[in-house]
């Protein structure tokens, strides 16, 4: 069965503390790792996506690599505008295009 | 016009009422998808839609009735709802291929079933 866990349930962090999360898979035949960004009551933001092991993305202060067993997402010098649920999700063959998301980290950055 | 845009954005109705949430996209993605999502979980897939075909129904209850009317338009019918099904109803589209940046979510209808 598809599993995706992301840890830690939730982060608490002061305002320039840098750290990472982490999104570990267990599928057959990725697609696709994905990170999304969700604020209270709204949709998923699309941050990025990781194809294969070894790619790495960045989109400010966020940076996104991924192995071949879990992907992780280092954020450098947070602002409290970066709190959030941050959410993992990975695409497989036998699926389609559906995405299988894990629970999300709920990282909470105080000024 | 890079979003999906759903309506409404609240809504409450009764266990006999019969409503409707719409979602809308003109990016020119063929496949569409209706998730869930409870308090605090993640999306769950309940319809997947390639090509105004419905080609995923994940067991979903026969109260819930999607309908794609055409390439940009993607309903969910209600019926008969109960207080369990209170949720996050999210819509979702994306390219064929369903990676990379096409793959894009709406806003969500928050709906409380009463």
């Amino acid at each position: 069965e598809d599993q995706v866990t992301q840890s830690p349930e939730a982060l608490r962090l002061q305002e320039g503390e840098s750290s990472s999360l982490n999104c570990s898979y267990t599928v057959s035949g990725l697609r696709g790792l994905f990170w999304y960004r969700q604020d209270p009551g709204k949709g998923p933001e699309f941050l990025f996506t990781l194809y294969s092991a070894g790619e790495e993305k960045e989109k400010e202060r966020l940076k996104a690599t991924l192995t071949k067993k879990e992907s992780f997402l280092h954020i450098t010098a947070p602002k409290p505008e970066d709190s959030a649920t941050y959410l993992c999700a990975v695409q497989v063959n036998q699926a389609g295009t559906a995405l299988i998301f894990g629970k999300g980290t709920t990282l909470s950055v105080s000024s | 016009d890079t979003e999906v845009t759903q309506t409404p954005k609240h809504l409450v109705m009764g266990m006999t009422n019969k409503k409707s949430l719409k979602c809308e996209q003109h990016m020119g993605h063929r496949a569409m998808y209706w998730y869930k999502q409870k308090a605090k979980k993640p999306p769950e897939l309940m319809f997947v839609y390639s090509y105004e075909k419905l080609s995923i129904n994940e067991s979903v209850p026969s109260r819930f009735s999607p309908e794609c009317p055409n390439s940009s338009l993607l309903n969910l019918h209600l019926h008969a709802l109960q207080p369990e099904d209170s949720a996050l109803y999210l819509c979702a589209s994306s390219t064929q291929q369903g990676l990379g940046y096409g793959y894009t979510f709406g806003s969500g209808t928050r709906l409380t079933v009463v």
